[in-house]
């Protein structure tokens, strides 16, 4: 049972735009929410993170917005860049715990 | 900027082979951890460290091995490979702190068993 889904495998944006990467979760108790980029063949790259205590934060292009009542997070990254392509993989952490649990990540593609 | 590395970057060996993946940090990170990615798939915790001397095995049940005898260092052993290793194997590290804790990740090392 994915605690952690991320729905879209795969979005295509053109530069410029706004991307908008979803991730949805299962379980009340995680209370600190990870994004991470990662390239082919490398390892994964923090992005940006938020606590649930916020709503949202902001990071330069990047911004995550948390809804808890939806258990829904969002990342924005506003403008986008052809350097943005790649895999992004949402995280979730409850306190306590060392384990992060991921989503199986949406693949992004900044077309030129 | 996370100062992790793992060696080697890409394995390629045959069935039966004893292997170790290196995995050092130099941010003085207690926590260590090992992850199994496929493609298309989420990471899988396998195994995690505390500090020195402590080792716990992770959600995804895995034939390897780890040892944490200096904190900087968390190698990850295979006595013996099978086809079904074929992944990719991803270091992490994190500090025990006030706030809840980031994971920094190594390069990762991609594994093919014939």
């Amino acid at each position: 049972d994915q605690q952690v889904k991320q729905n879209s495998p795969s979005l295509s944006v053109q530069e410029g735009r706004i991307s908008i990467l979803n991730c949805d979760y299962t379980n009340s108790m995680f209370d600190y929410f990870l994004w991470y980029k990662k390239y082919p063949a490398e390892g994964p790259t923090f992005l940006i993170s938020i606590s649930s205590i916020k709503d949202k934060n902001e990071d330069g292009r990047f911004t995550v917005f948390l809804n808890k009542s939806a258990k829904h997070l969002s990342l924005h990254i506003v403008p986008s860049q052809p350097g943005d392509s790649a895999v992004y993989f949402c995280a979730a952490n409850k306190r306590g715990s060392e384990k992060l649990v991921f989503g199986k990540g949406t693949k992004l593609t900044v077309n030129p | 900027e996370a100062d992790i590395y793992q060696t080697p970057r890409y394995l390629v060996i045959g069935t039966g082979k004893k292997i170790t993946l290196e995995c050092s940090q130099t941010m003085g990170h207690d926590k260590m951890y090992w992850y199994q990615q496929d493609p298309g798939m989420e990471l899988h915790l396998i195994h995690y460290s505390y500090g020195v001397n402590s080792t716990e095995k992770g959600d995804l049940s895995s034939e390897s091995t780890v040892s944490r005898i200096r904190t900087e260092h968390f190698p990850l052993t295979l006595e013996s490979a099978r086809p079904s290793h074929t992944s990719q194997y991803l270091c992490a590290s994190s500090r025990t702190g006030k706030y809840q804790e980031t994971q920094y990740f190594g390069p990762g090392t991609r594994l093919l068993v014939l």
